[in-house]
């Protein structure tokens, strides 16, 4: 059971446009969600994050947008450089009832972007 | 400062084979989780443990156990390799229990043939 999706394997963008990746989630115990980018040979690396409090975060050229009654989140790069070309990946964590959050991030199947100069 | 490091880079076993993986989380930080990682899917869970303690276990069998020393710094073990362990384990720490941002590792690649 896939519990995080990323539907699109991959996208292309010209370099200086909109890059926009999308995820959708199925658990609705999900309360904080991560993008990650990653290269070959590399670990993920942190990206940006948002809390299921808000809709909207930003930091420079990467805003991630979460839907809660859709379930849906998404990033924007803006502009998209060719560097940004990676696997971007998203993920989420959920607390438990007591309100402790897990230290187990399950993550989507991940996107290649690919930014043409 | 360093971030999470993990050794060794890349190992080659044979099916049947026992195999341990170390990691060495960010300094300060408690928190360390286990990922595995096949070609084309995204990294799946496998352990968490914070202050020594295991604090989660994801959908993989008894075959796989880990430990983390009082230095924070853990190990992943692997007994009776199979084929479909190939894959990239990777290693995250976080200051916290786990459930905010982790920091990866560049992850060990493991070879079973």
């Amino acid at each position: 059971d896939q519990q995080v999706k990323q539907n699109s394997p991959s996208l292309s963008v010209q370099e200086g446009r909109i890059s926009i990746l999308n995820c959708d989630y199925t658990n609705s115990m999900f309360d904080y969600f991560l993008w990650y980018k990653k290269y070959p040979a590399e670990g993920p690396t942190f990206l940006i994050s948002i809390s299921s409090i808000k809709d909207k975060n930003e930091d420079g050229r990467f805003t991630v947008f979460l839907n809660k009654s859709a379930k849906h989140l998404s990033l924007h790069i803006v502009p998209s450089q060719p560097g940004d070309s990676a696997v971007y990946f998203c993920a989420a964590s959920e607390r438990n009832a007591g309100g402790t959050s897990y230290g187990k991030l399950t993550f989507g199947q991940g996107t290649i972007l690919t930014v043409h100069p | 400062d360093a971030g999470v490091t993990q050794s060794p880079t890349h190992l080659i076993k044979t099916r049947g084979q026992h195999v341990t993986l170390r990691c060495s989380p960010i300094s300060g930080h408690k928190s360390v989780s286990w990922y595995q990682q096949v070609l084309g899917q995204g990294p799946q869970f496998i352990f968490q443990y914070y202050e020594k303690e295991e604090r989660g276990r994801g959908n993989f069998p008894d075959r796989f156990s880990a430990r983390q020393f009082p230095n924070y710094s853990s190990e992943l073990n692997v007994n009776a390799l199979l084929l479909g362990d190939s894959a990239l384990y990777l290693c995250a720490s976080s200051l916290g229990t786990g459930g905010e941002k982790q920091y990866f590792g560049p992850g060990t690649r493991l070879t079973v043939t």
